[in-house]
């Protein structure tokens, strides 16, 4: 069964640091990877999808990469902002299933 | 684009008692819906999966007497609780899938329903 991990648990950072989040997950034969904010209390915003056959994607401030292979994937934030402070999750597809297995979580704080 | 709504954003009713919460596909026809459930501090994790005009598929563990999903419309779906218990207090969010103009397996998720049980 396809397990995702995300590490740190929690991250703090000054207010205008780049910073790297983690994603990793067990099997390979994924569809897709997506990258999701969750405030507290509130649902999913989806932040940025890479297919298995792209390396990366960005929008804005943020950069999100996938290696297949190696069953990893990051989210690159740059210049952080207090209101970048959520949760982000990570969330693979994977071939053959419906649903999307989720990773653990990052609790993100940027302090001001 | 792609948004979802999910109707009540929060409840709160007596043990015993059941409790219905929608979850809509605004702007597009959504072939396949999901539901998941989050408890405080941990991940979303996968109740059930809906098709149109058909019955839902339920994740080992679920109980699907207990949890009733209707899928009637390719724009709605919904989450029954029967006899809600203390324990079914929960974050249930909604997500929805649309095979058309995003082949991509691509979910676009609802704001989530809050439950509390007394």
């Amino acid at each position: 069964k396809q397990e995702v991990t995300q590490i740190p648990a929690a991250l703090s950072v000054p207010e205008g640091e780049n910073l790297v989040l983690n994603c990793s997950f067990t099997d390979s034969a994924i569809y897709n990877l997506q990258w999701f904010r969750q405030d507290p209390g509130k649902g999913l915003t989806s932040l940025l999808l890479i297919q298995s056959s792209q390396r990366e994607q960005t929008s804005g401030r943020l950069n999100a990469s996938l290696d297949k292979s190696s069953g990893r994937s990051t989210l690159y934030i740059a210049a952080s902002q207090p209101g970048d402070s959520a949760t982000y999750l990570c969330a693979v597809n994977q071939t053959g299933a419906n649903n999307l297995f989720f990773g653990t979580g990052t609790r993100l704080t940027v302090i001001p | 684009g792609a948004v979802v709504s999910q109707h009540p954003s929060w409840v709160i009713c007596k043990s015993g008692t059941s409790v219905k919460i929608e979850c809509r596909s605004l702007d597009f026809q959504a072939t396949t819906m999901f539901w998941y459930r989050q408890f405080p501090k941990q991940s979303l994790m996968l109740m059930a999966t809906s098709n149109e005009g058909s019955k839902a598929t339920y994740e080992q563990g679920v109980e699907k007497d207990k949890f009733l999903i209707n899928h009637a419309s390719l724009t709605l779906s919904t989450l029954t609780v029967t006899s809600a218990h203390p324990e079914d207090s929960s974050f249930y969010i909604c997500s929805a899938r649309e095979m058309i103009r995003r082949p991509y397996n691509e979910q676009f998720f609802g704001p989530g329903t809050r439950l509390t049980v007394l």
